[in-house]
């Protein structure tokens, strides 16, 4: 299994620019979600979803998107790209969304906004 | 709303010295609590977890326990390596978030030889 792998490792956009965040797992885990992690901040909730074709927000989801077409993929659009979503971005996910199962994370994107 | 309180870091010790890192945290209901390490370059894996009152979440000779009287879920090895040095996360999930998981700022722990 690779389990949770992410694409890409390291990204530099311009303000105004967009792209998407690749996410996917081979476990065949219905729960995702997408965090962005910042200095003092711990990680954050951007997006998450219970299943292919049912997405919620999470605790900061403004300026990101996301579809979940598939159980495999989840992936995150930044729509107009701001030097505030400068960050590190990772994907998680698990096998359902009871509260003590375990999150699987991904190696990260590191997201550099000018 | 939950929240999630480390100690603050950065955390310097040598190696074989004692290690606690310090979690509070607020949680309606009765939370799960976890602590995750993210070591250098990677992504965040879980260390250990425990799911109910007084009890005692280990792995690799890391130990928290779950202390609902004083909210907390310090963690806690008795002699540290160099190989420990990493980030270090306190969170929490409940009822409510379910998988959403509340995390904490951080700690930095440096172990030097």
């Amino acid at each position: 299994n690779a389990g949770v792998t992410q694409t890409p490792k390291f990204q530099v956009l311009k303000t105004g620019q967009s792209m998407t965040l690749q996410c996917a797992q081979d476990m065949n885990h219905e729960y995702m979600s997408w965090y962005r992690q910042d200095p003092g901040m711990g990680l954050r909730l951007i997006h998450y979803s219970v299943g292919a074709g049912i997405t919620d927000q999470g605790e900061v989801p403004n300026g990101y998107n996301v579809s979940r077409s598939t159980t495999e993929d989840f992936p995150l659009r930044l729509l107009s790209a701001a030097p505030s979503q400068t960050s590190v971005y990772f994907c998680a996910s698990s096998y359902s969304t009871g509260l003590t199962d375990t999150q699987y994370f991904g190696p990260g994107t590191r997201l550099t906004v000018l | 709303g939950n929240s999630v309180t480390q100690m603050e870091g950065p955390v310097t010790l040598s190696e074989e010295a004692f290690l606690t890192i310090n979690c509070t945290y607020t949680a309606t209901g009765y939370p799960s609590l976890f602590w995750y390490v993210q070591y250098p370059g990677e992504g965040l894996q879980l260390l250990l977890k425990a799911t109910k009152a007084d009890d005692k979440g280990s792995n690799k000779g890391f130990e928290a326990t779950y202390r609902k009287e004083t909210t907390s879920f310090h963690l806690e090895k008795g002699s540290v390596q160099v190989s420990d040095s990493a980030v270090y996360f306190c969170a929490l999930s409940d009822l409510v978030s379910g998988s959403r998981l509340t995390f904490g700022e951080g700690t930095q722990l440096t172990v030097n030889p």
